[in-house]
């Protein structure tokens, strides 16, 4: 089965403070994700990677970077944590996407972020 | 652009069967998805569909696929008290550079009443 490991399900940091959400996948899988999840809003996508030191924007980059120095490895960062940065933060992972479409993701367990 | 809908609420009672609906617009998406979210977690991968199929079924769970319509329906027999839950649709978009992408619905939570 596929792994993918967050490596915090519950985190309190400060505004302000510089936050580093990881997340490893254990299935070589060439494609990673980060989502927020917030209420009424679903599934957001923050940045993607294609590939090792590649990175792509999503839908809401704004506030948040991104580092994949190896495959397995895909961490989130928040320079600079501000309190509308409070959401669930999900981990994927998934085989590049071929000429039919994409691949099926496997969802790490979340992150539960709160700034205060 | 892409967009996927769900209805955000379903209440059935238990032994009763759930029909979540989503409709979706890219008309080349060639697989579709269903994951269950349970609280406090992340997404589980419960079943898909490829778009050449109309039906697919896997134990209590039934997906529908019209293709005409963009419309998706998973049916779940026989509901139990653990399958209440968020269930989100899902659909293979093309991203450019030839490379897809998922874009995934607001999800319907699924309360089951014992």
């Amino acid at each position: 089965d596929v792994k993918v490991t967050q490596s915090s399900r519950y985190l309190v940091k400060r505004t302000g403070e510089k936050v580093f959400l990881e997340c490893v996948q254990d299935m070589d899988h060439e494609n990673m994700f980060w989502y927020r999840q917030d209420p009424g809003l679903g599934l957001r996508l923050i940045y993607f990677s294609y590939d090792v030191k590649m990175k792509e924007k999503g839908d809401i980059p704004e506030g948040y970077s991104v580092s994949r120095e190896k495959k397995e490895r895909f961490s989130l960062i928040l320079e600079s944590a501000s309190t509308n940065q409070t959401s669930m933060y999900l981990c994927a992972s998934s085989f590049e996407s071929s000429s039919w479409g994409a691949w099926p993701q496997h969802f790490g367990d979340g992150t539960r972020l709160s700034i205060l | 652009g892409e967009d996927v809908e769900q209805s955000l609420f379903l209440s059935v009672r238990e032994g009763d069967s759930s029909v979540i609906n989503c409709t979706y617009t890219d008309s080349s998406s060639t697989y579709l998805y269903w994951y269950k979210q349970e609280p406090g977690a992340g997404l589980q991968l419960l079943t898909y569909i490829f778009s050449n199929m109309d039906m697919k079924q896997d134990q209590r769970l039934t997906v529908l696929l019209n293709k005409k319509d963009k419309h998706l329906s998973l049916r779940i027999a026989d509901t139990q008290t653990g399958d209440s839950a968020i269930y989100f649709c899902a659909e293979s978009t093309y991203s450019g550079a030839g490379s897809y992408q998922l874009t995934f619905g607001k999800g319907t939570k699924l309360s089951v009443i014992p």
